[in-house]
């Protein structure tokens, strides 16, 4: 079964870079799409993007000008980075696994969640 | 860009049955999964391609699609039953992974 656990500051100040990792184990990263989802909190659940193939991305076109996920194959773990953040951007950030079937992929297993407070 | 609409709350006495919406444009035409989410807690998938359950979820649980509205099935709810559920698509025009609003479910 594999296990994802997310890792990172929990407080960010204004304006500055929110960096994340994704640590997993029981499985390789080289192998399945891994997302990165919020829930600003009380809210709903927002993608953020995704990465797979060890390199390929695709972002929500809402952030996508602010965010970079990457991969670490040889640490079995991927990263978030959002820039320039506000308020706005305070949530839980969950990561997780997706599983593609035919007309779109689902998230079969995911992080307990990290909250990020972005405030100065 | 795609938009799936729920209800934000549904409620159900317990051993009766819940039924949850999810509407979308053509929603059947696309595959449809929906998360269980109880506070402090991460998502759980319960329903994944419309109508299939992973391993570890109760027979209780049931997805349908067709039109612009699917539906997740609760049968004999239950009090641990008590969460927040989400529906979720994949929009092809723009590969984005899309989610519901969330339907608070309460158990009377």
């Amino acid at each position: 079964q594999v296990q994802l656990q997310e890792s990172g500051p929990g407080l960010v100040k204004p304006s500055e870079t929110l960096s994340l990792t994704c640590t997993v184990s029981g499985g390789s990263v080289s192998r399945y799409l891994w997302s990165w989802i919020r829930q600003p909190p009380g809210k709903g659940l927002e993608w953020i993007g995704y990465i797979y193939n060890s390199g390929s991305t695709n972002y929500n076109p809402s952030l996508k000008s602010r965010v970079t996920i990457s991969v670490d194959t040889s640490k079995n773990h991927f990263s978030l980075k959002m820039g320039s953040v506000t308020a706005a951007d305070t949530a839980v950030y969950y990561c997780a696994r997706e599983i593609l079937v035919p007309g779109g992929g689902y998230f079969d297993n995911w992080g307990q969640g990290t909250l990020v407070t972005v405030s100065s | 860009s795609y938009v799936l609409t729920q209800p934000p709350s549904v409620s159900v006495a317990p051993g009766r049955t819940a039924r949850i919406t999810c509407g979308g444009n053509d929603i059947g035409s696309k595959s449809v999964h929906w998360y269980q989410q109880k506070p402090g807690q991460a998502p759980v998938l319960v329903i994944y391609y419309d109508s299939d359950r992973p391993s570890g979820i109760p027979e209780r649980f049931s997805g349908s699609n067709s039109g612009n509205t699917a539906t997740l099935t609760i049968s004999r709810v239950e009090a641990g039953d008590e969460a927040d559920y989400y529906c979720q698509v994949w929009d092809s025009s723009s590969d984005r992974r899309v989610f519901g609003g969330g339907t608070k479910l309460t158990v009377l």
